[in-house]
Formats: structure tokens, C-alpha cells, sequence
């Protein structure tokens, strides 16, 4: 569970446009991926996840998507606004801890 | 519910100094974890707790040291403050699924 990949670790995009972060795990045991989003200054809130036995989940803008076969999962946000401009880390879960990625800087250009 | 609250905000340590970073939750969570977060970093987990009474080391447990006497409060101690330590610790709650995190200390150790 130790070894959470996410790229990449800046992205900008301009107002509308969709942003893609990627994240890829180890941990075949693994079996829930949530993502956060931290603004300056605060904890991380979470925005989405997904349980091992879904391969995508929506809502609203956002969407996850999970390859258990490839063990890796992606963020996809679309119609990106400047209010989207954060840090995004996904993690992954087994048993009683979480992993995090290393974060992705998203920047919304309006 | 004021959700989870830690105490001080800031703090600047000198080098052999020790210090208690409160971490308290309304939500009777039983799940409760101390993480660090270093810049460019994601977050590693330090010690978790299950339960009152009950804790286990993280990735990163070296230098600190928890206590779970209650439900609501989980303070992380450092006995010997080191330059490492330099972090913004962020404690966190676990109900079901979703992490809640508090809005973190930022500790500076010179």
C-alpha cells in the first residue's frame, strides 16, 4: 500500500477546458480510492471516491475512473472554473491506512 | 458539530524542545490519524488510532508519540524536536468510508 504514483504534478488548463489527473498503485489488496482537494491553507476535503468494485463513478463535473487490472485510477474534471484551482491528491486504503499521491497543482487560467 | 479541531495553528520549536499538538473530534469517530505533509509532498501517515486505548505506528513514526485516552481527543507529542520535524501536521477522523481532516499546524523547528 506504501507505493501511490500521481502525475502529473502541475497542470494548467484554461476556464472550460478538462483536466485529467492520473494516480497508479501497488497494492493488489487495495479496495477504495478517494481523491481530495486542498486549498491553501486548509485540510484536505475530500471531492470523490470509488470502492474496487466500480469502474466509475460521476458527479456533477467530477469523475473517477478505475482499472483494477492495470491498478491505476484517474480524476476527470470537466468544464474546469478558476474555484477548481487547488491541490488534488488521490490516495488508496488497505485496512486501516491510506496512501497518498504526491499531489497534482491545478491551475485554472480564467 | 465543529468537526475536527487542532491546536496551536503555528509553532516555531527550538532544536531539543518538546511540544503537544492537540487533535480533537465531535464526531464520535473511532478512526483517528496524525499525518505530516512536507512541500511538494503528499501526506504520510505518522501513528492511527482504532479506538480509545488503542494505537499502532504509521509509515513515519519515528520522534513522536500519541496517547488515546478518549473518543474525541488524539494529541501527538514530540519529545525531542529535530529540523525534520519541520512539517504541517494535519490530524484526521475516519467514519465509514470519508477522512475528515482538521485545518493543521504548521510547525517550524530551528
Amino acid at each position: 500500500g506504501e507505493n501511490v504514483e500521481q502525475h502529473p504534478s502541475t497542470l494548467s488548463v484554461q476556464e472550460g477546458d478538462s483536466a485529467v489527473i492520473k494516480c497508479t498503485y501497488s497494492d493488489s489488496a487495495s479496495n477504495y480510492f478517494p481523491w481530495y482537494k486542498q486549498e491553501l491553507g486548509k485540510g484536505p476535503q475530500l471531492i470523490i471516491d470509488i470502492r474496487s468494485n466500480v469502474g466509475e463513478k460521476k458527479d456533477q463535473r467530477i469523475a473517477v475512473t478505475l482499472n483494477k487490472t492495470a491498478k491505476h485510477f484517474s480524476l476527470h474534471i470537466t468544464e474546469t472554473q478558476p474555484e477548481d484551482s487547488a491541490v488534488y491528491f488521490c490516495a488508496e486504503n488497505t485496512g486501516n491506512q491510506f496512501y497518498f499521491g504526491t499531489g497534482t497543482s491545478l491551475t485554472v487560467i480564467p | 458539530n465543529a468537526g475536527v479541531t487542532q491546536t496551536p495553528k503555528f509553532r516555531i520549536l527550538k532544536i531539543g524542545q518538546s511540544m503537544t499538538l492537540q487533535c480533537t473530534q465531535d464526531m464520535n469517530h473511532n478512526y483517528m490519524y496524525w499525518y505530516r505533509q512536507d512541500p511538494g509532498m503528499g501526506l504520510k501517515l505518522i501513528y492511527y488510532s482504532v479506538g480509545a486505548g488503542i494505537t499502532d505506528k504509521g509509515e513515519v513514526p519515528n520522534g513522536y508519540n500519541v496517547s488515546r485516552s478518549t473518543t474525541e481527543d488524539f494529541p501527538l507529542r514530540l519529545e525531542l524536536a529535530a529540523p525534520s520535524q519541520t512539517s504541517v501536521y494535519f490530524c484526521a477522523s475516519h467514519f465509514g468510508s470519508e477522512q475528515f481532516f482538521g485545518p493543521g499546524t504548521r510547525l517550524t523547528v530551528l
